[in-house]
């Protein structure tokens, strides 16, 4: 089956403490994407990736880093400075970041809970 | 900001057409209309998007005016699987990412 995976789908850290939330996908897309969404919100761009070995910050990045590798993965490290990091991480991609074939698709979720 | 106002929620009878207004009065002239919806927990699921023309797929419908400040998107025969939040969202198709989402419409689907 193509589409895209999250692991895990819930997770829980210390205060202090990084971690890093997987994200891969088999649909051979060049551009993937991290949103962040707090209860009732509508998602946040936090990072997004065109092409290989390539991103860009979106609307909230501080706090985060990611790294694109592989075409097919894209993860995001919450770092320590992120200020309040329990929200719900969703990846997406799609074909292309601009042009007509972009319409997103997304993982399932990963829920971050810090203690 | 979003660029989107939607109501917060909305009702609708199983098996009748739900009908989900929103407002983009400012949009620009190569800004699409998408609509995405999230049921509970999951990743949101891409529905359809338009320009100017009124779009169908196999999910929904999508009516734009023809001043494109405002849509509809229209299930037609709603299922209780349809419960969700419902995005709608303007996009410039040049823009390299950006999806400014807006909280959407809490639609419940009632037996």
């Amino acid at each position: 089956d193509g589409g895209i995976t999250q692991s895990p789908k819930y997770l829980f850290r210390k205060e202090g403490q990084n971690v890093t939330l997987s994200c891969e996908q088999n649909l051979n897309h060049d551009a993937m994407y991290w949103y962040r969404q707090d209860p009732g919100q509508g998602l946040r761009l936090i990072y997004y990736s065109q092409i290989v070995n390539d991103f860009q910050k979106g609307d909230i990045a501080e706090g985060y880093s990611v790294s694109r590798e592989k075409k097919e993965s894209f993860p995001l490290t919450v770092t320590s400075a992120q200020k309040n990091p329990t929200a719900f991480y969703l990846c997406a991609s799609s074909i292309t970041a601009s042009g007509r074939r972009n319409e997103q698709f997304f993982g399932p979720g990963t829920r971050l809970t810090v203690l | 900001d979003a660029k989107t106002t939607q109501p917060p929620s909305m009702d609708c009878a199983e098996g009748r057409a739900a009908n989900l207004p929103c407002n983009h009065s400012t949009i620009s002239g190569n800004e699409y209309v998408y609509w995405y919806r999230q049921i509970h927990s999951q990743g949101p699921q891409y529905i359809i998007h338009g320009l100017k023309n009124n779009e169908t797929n196999e999910m929904a419908s999508l009516i734009i005016t023809e001043d494109r400040k405002s849509s509809t998107l229209i299930l037609p025969h709603a299922t209780l699987r349809d419960t969700a939040v419902y995005y709608c969202i303007v996009r410039v198709m040049d823009s390299n990412y950006q999806l400014i989402w807006g909280a959407g419409t809490k639609l419940i689907i009632k037996p």
